[in-house]
Formats: C-alpha cells, sequence, structure tokens
C-alpha cells in the first residue's frame, strides 16, 4: 500500500520569499504523485503531477516540484511567493497498477502569505 | 468541458432529516469518489465507484450513509437520518482509469450544515 506525509500542517511565508512545501511517499511500486491546491471554499484543484517522465515538474502559478527516488520525496517549491498563494496544498500518491485511480492524499499543508 | 458538476452547493437541515447530495462527472470519465472534508479528521475517502460498479465502501462512517451511481453520469450521496455531527464539506471527484495516470478533477463541493 502507498502513503504521503505531508511536513508541516502549516507554513507562513513572506510574499517574495520561497514557499517549501515538503512531501514524502511510501511505495512499493513505481508512484504517480500529484500536488493539489485547494483555495478558500473551492475544491481541489491540480498543481502539477508526476508520471514518470521528467524528474523536474513544473505546474501552474509558478510551482514546481522534484520527485527524488533516493529520497522518496516530491517537495513543491515556488521562488517568490504571492498574497494569491495562501491556500492549502495537498500531495496525493497513486500507483500504476492501481485500476480504480485512487489517490492517497497527505494530510495537507496550510500556507499563509504574509505582506 | 463543465468539470464536474455538485448540487446543491449548500444545504442547511435539520437532525433527522434526509439529505440528498448529486454529483455529475465529468463525460468519459470513468471513475467516481466521494470525500468529506472537516477541520478535524481532513479529507477523508467515502466510496468510490468504477464503470458504475461500488468499488469500496470502507470509508462510509454508518449505515445512514449511502451512495448509488445509477449511469455513468450521475451519483448521490445521501444521508438518512442527518446528524449535525455529518456536517462538512462533500467533495465529488471523478477521473478516467484507463491508461492515464489517475488525475482526479474535484467538483466544488456541497457544505452541509446539520442543526
Amino acid at each position: 500500500a502507498q502513503s504521503v506525509t505531508q511536513l508541516g500542517s502549516h507554513v507562513s511565508v513572506s510574499e517574495g520569499a520561497l514557499v517549501l512545501l515538503r512531501c514524502n511517499y511510501s511505495s512499493s511500486v513505481p508512484p504517480y504523485l500529484f500536488w493539489y491546491v485547494q483555495y478558500p471554499n473551492q475544491g481541489l484543484q491540480l498543481l502539477l503531477k508526476y508520471t514518470s517522465a521528467a524528474t523536474l515538474v513544473k505546474g501552474i502559478n509558478g510551482f514546481e516540484a522534484e520527485f527524488k527516488k533516493s529520497e522518496t520525496s516530491f517537495h513543491l517549491t515556488k521562488p517568490s511567493a504571492h498574497m494569491s498563494d495562501a491556500a492549502e496544498y495537498f500531495c496525493a500518491v497513486s500507483v500504476v497498477t492501481d485500476s480504480w485511480g485512487k489517490l492517497q492524499f497527505g494530510a495537507g499543508t496550510q500556507v499563509v502569505v504574509t505582506p | 468541458d463543465a468539470g464536474v458538476i455538485q448540487s446543491p452547493r449548500h444545504e442547511v437541515t435539520e437532525m433527522g432529516q434526509e439529505v440528498t447530495l448529486r454529483c455529475k462527472p465529468i463525460s468519459g470519465h470513468n471513475s467516481l469518489f466521494w470525500y468529506r472534508q472537516t477541520m478535524m479528521r481532513g479529507l477523508e475517502l467515502l466510496i468510490y465507484f468504477n464503470n458504475n460498479v461500488p468499488i469500496d465502501d470502507s470509508g462510509m462512517p454508518e449505515d445512514r450513509f449511502s451512495a448509488k451511481m445509477p449511469n455513468a453520469s450521475f451519483s448521490t450521496l445521501k444521508i438518512q437520518p442527518s446528524e449535525p455531527r455529518d456536517s462538512a464539506v462533500y467533495f465529488c471527484a471523478s477521473s478516467f482509469t484507463g491508461g492515464t495516470y489517475n488525475e482526479q478533477f474535484f467538483g466544488p463541493g456541497t457544505r452541509l450544515t446539520v442543526l
């Protein structure tokens, strides 16, 4: 079975500073990895996904994530935070052998951006 | 594409009443997922369907909860009778599991308040 651990339930960053959200996964088979963002009072929206092509994945709104197999990590970064990045971020994992498309979500990280 | 559609967006009801939440998945998707999100428990997978067949309902909290998917374009989640602890945001998500990467697309959610 696969699982995801997000380090830090809350992260506070200054506007213009680096955003770094940590995600570690556990999977016995090659994983698919996702980052979703949830803005207040909205559903989850896909930011980016790793599907075994390039290990550095670029997503929407200037976010990117790097898949590191040796570290079983898929950390999310953005060089310069914007006030509009305030949201909750979820890391999720799936595997190619899962026929049903089930995702295992992390507990989420709430990002606060301060002026 | 209209995305995943959920109705109603908000529901306020009294304890003991029946509540029905509705979901229309993205056309062509063959998997559908119902989630519940609360501050205390985070994002929980309740039940999921593949090709209209329920695959795993182990996340359904009690027998008061039931879900159906009579066809590929419609699903319902019913709570009967409702209780205050059922207050949460309920999300529906859909995906296509047939050579893609299990990316799920979420609806905007139904915010349920049980008084």
